[in-house]
């Protein structure tokens, strides 16, 4: 079936300094990819809505100067958080939609936890 | 906007037992209902769906019934195996399949042998 990889699974970082994390799909491509963030004990929120060629659509109160979106690929997109503070300590998981003749079908990533220190 | 409500967990339960997790959603359309199951160290994977009212959706055992009348999409298994231990997440999207999802918060599912 079809597969999305997301990578890093966990990674730290420091208080100031900015983290990429990929979402790929790896044996389709996809037109769409979605971002969301999870707070503990928190539902998912759905971050920005990525397209490949063009700019990231964001949810209402997301910063797109500091969650930079690029989907150069149709296999590949990337969240970076910029100047990442402690308060961006969460888990990260993205989404990619699979277009077929019967309708649309979402698969998602292992999810990323970030901590920042 | 759009919002889902789930039980809180974990919910411990022995093998073999009965398996009820609520779910509640406000949504302004006629949105599609989805339970999406994540195991330790993967990614969320759908379970089951329904698309419109009294649709019933069902996967490896797992039952959900689409009640606009009470706006709800409970989780039903009747008799749960350690294997089900996961986190379990309510979602539901109001413009169809394939579009952004609204996630309840999760329920962790630990099932004891």
């Amino acid at each position: 079936g079809a597969v999305v990889s997301q990578h890093p699974s966990r990674v730290i970082c420091k208080s100031g300094t900015s983290v990429k994390i990929e979402c790929r799909s790896l044996d389709f491509q996809a037109t769409t990819m979605f971002w969301y963030r999870q707070f503990p004990k928190q539902s998912l929120m759905l971050m920005a809505t990525s397209n490949e060629g063009s700019k990231a659509t964001y949810e209402q109160g997301v910063e797109k100067d500091k969650f930079l979106i690029n989907h150069a690929s149709l296999t590949l997109s990337t969240l970076t958080v910029t100047s990442a503070h402690p308060e961006d300590s969460s888990f990260y998981i993205c989404s990619a939609s699979l277009s077929r003749s019967s309708g649309n079908t979402i698969y998602f990533g292992e999810g990323s936890w970030l901590t920042v220190v | 906007g759009d919002s889902v409500t789930q039980m809180e967990g974990p919910v411990t339960l022995s093998e073999e037992a009965f398996l009820t997790i609520n779910c509640t959603y406000t949504a302004t359309g006629y949105p599609s209902l989805f339970w999406y199951v994540q195991y330790p160290g993967e990614g969320l994977q759908l379970l089951l769906k329904a698309t419109k009212a009294d649709d019933k959706g069902s996967n490896k055992g797992f039952e959900a019934t689409y009640r606009k009348e009470t706006t709800s999409f409970h989780l039903e298994k009747g008799s749960v195996q350690v294997s089900d231990s996961a986190v379990y997440f309510c979602a539901l999207s109001d413009r169809g399949y394939g579009n952004k999802l609204v996630f309840g918060a999760g329920t962790i599912l630990r099932v004891k042998s």
